[in-house]
């Protein structure tokens, strides 16, 4: 079985502010996990993902998020916020064969 | 455009009647997937396909829906009796085999009256 939780559905920083958006998750069987953007009446489009390796992910934009797996966690992060940057987050997990399962996302919001 | 493409972007529909959205995947990718997204939650998943093979149907899919993939490359899915609680965007994916993240489509968003 796999989840993901995202703490905090709207979330709101200035611009320039550090952006943290939370994301936790549960499988039974080593996970991919990734963060997606989406603009409003838009598809997704992949952040960045953690598959093997490294903990630190770097993506787009300037947005980077650490896998802990003593935390089961995957926050993301971004220094310094642009008014570009509000849309929805989506935190996803990926166990073996199946599917993508998504959170239900966080709504990002960057005040001038 | 390489990208996922989804026809159409908008259905407008009156209850009882049944809609067919179409998916064309990327053209290596032999993964397919079928999302469900209403106002203020994350994608739901609905069903995949490996080639022309459904390989996982959600509990979400009612007898109401069926999704195909007669050639392995492009997938339709298909509402029977449209019910208002069916307004939703329709999202598709799709991914190589083997791959880790899967490339959305920009949706199809269905709004039953």
């Amino acid at each position: 079985a796999q989840s993901v939780t995202q703490l905090g559905s709207h979330v709101s920083v200035s611009e320039g502010a550090l952006v943290l958006l939370r994301c936790n998750y549960s499988s039974s069987v080593p996970p991919y996990l990734f963060w997606y953007v989406q603009y409003p009446n838009q598809g997704l489009q992949l952040l960045l993902k953690y598959t093997t390796g490294a903990t630190l992910v770097k993506g787009i934009n300037g947005f980077e998020a650490e896998f802990k797996k003593s935390e089961t966690s995957f926050h993301l992060t971004k220094p310094s916020a642009h008014m570009s940057d509000a849309a929805e987050y989506f935190c996803a997990v990926k166990a073996g064969r199946r599917a993508l399962t998504f959170g239900s996302g966080t709504r990002l919001q960057v005040q001038p | 455009d390489t990208g996922v493409s989804q026809d159409p972007r908008h259905k407008i529909t009156k209850r009882g009647q049944n809609v067919t959205f179409r998916c064309d995947p990327i053209s290596e990718h032999n993964r397919l997937y079928w999302y469900r997204q209403t106002l203020g939650q994350g994608p739901e998943f609905l069903t995949y396909f490996q080639n022309e093979a459904q390989l996982e149907k959600s509990r979400l899919l009612s007898d109401r829906f069926s999704a195909e993939r007669p050639k392995g490359s492009f997938s339709t899915l298909e509402i029977q009796r449209t019910e208002q609680g069916d307004s939703a965007m329709y999202l598709c994916a799709s991914s190589q085999e083997g791959g880790s993240e899967a490339f959305f489509g920009q949706g199809t968003r269905l709004t039953v009256v």
